[in-house]
């Protein structure tokens, strides 16, 4: 099983700062990587998907990269809304995983 | 408007069973892998159960296999999950989730574009 590791659990970060959460995989998942973004009683919303692809109406200030074992989610400048819980996801291999989730919480 | 709305959670105990819906709208529903993912109260996501659009593969995670089935009607547009056996440790809100075709494969894998409003399952006695 592929194992996602997110770090930091926590960030506390002010609106118009820069965020950066990164997700390592256990093994390879090539580019087959997904960013979720989940508020409080809501179901996850797709950001960013393939390593570095954002998904329809995302804005542009949500970003990612990497390939491999090593990705990152950048949020260039948070907005209110943007304080949440963020999960990466893979689908190179059966089981899918997810990692355990960053907390983005205001400062 | 795209929609996926589950139904069929509940309060069962250790050892019963439930059948959850999912039922969807606003897209074409055979061209879609769907799968099953699962959140314990205050915990992380977990994936339970894929199924290709055309119900040719399915794939459950471990803790799963033998308990639960994952089926499809697309001519009702519509995904099933069958949970017998149910244990404590099952207790979850359960989502149903639709593969990004730009993010996804034949066999029924892929990272999840749209959700349900999800359905609690709660296994106590």
């Amino acid at each position: 099983e592929v194992v996602l590791t997110q770090s930091p659990g926590t960030l506390s970060l002010s609106p118009g700062e820069r965020a950066t959460l990164s997700c390592r995989a256990s093994q390879s998942v090539g580019g087959f990587l997904a960013w979720y973004q989940q508020k409080p009683g809501q179901a996850p919303r797709l950001l960013i998907y393939d390593a570095s692809n954002r998904a329809t109406g995302i804005p542009a200030r949500f970003s990612g990269s990497g390939s491999g074992t090593d990705f990152t989610l950048t949020i260039s400048s948070l907005e209110p809304e943007d304080f949440a819980v963020y999960y990466c996801q893979q689908r190179s291999d059966w089981p899918l995983t997810f990692g355990g989730g960053t907390k983005v919480e205001t400062k | 408007e795209l929609q996926l709305v589950e139904s069929g959670g509940g309060l069962v105990k250790p050892g019963g069973s439930l059948r959850l819906s999912c039922a969807a709208s606003g897209f074409t529903f055979s061209s879609y892998n769907i799968n099953w993912v699962r959140q314990a109260p205050g915990i992380g996501l977990e994936w339970v159960a894929a199924i290709s659009s055309s119900s040719i593969y399915i794939y459950y995670r471990d803790s799963v296999k033998g308990r639960f089935i994952i089926s499809r009607d697309n001519a009702k547009n519509s995904v099933y999950l069958q949970m017998d056996s149910l244990r404590v440790e099952d207790t979850a809100v359960y989502y149903c989730a639709r593969t990004h075709l730009g993010a996804s494969n034949q066999y029924g894998s892929g990272s999840y574009d749209h959700w349900g409003q999800g359905t609690l399952v709660t296994v106590s006695s």
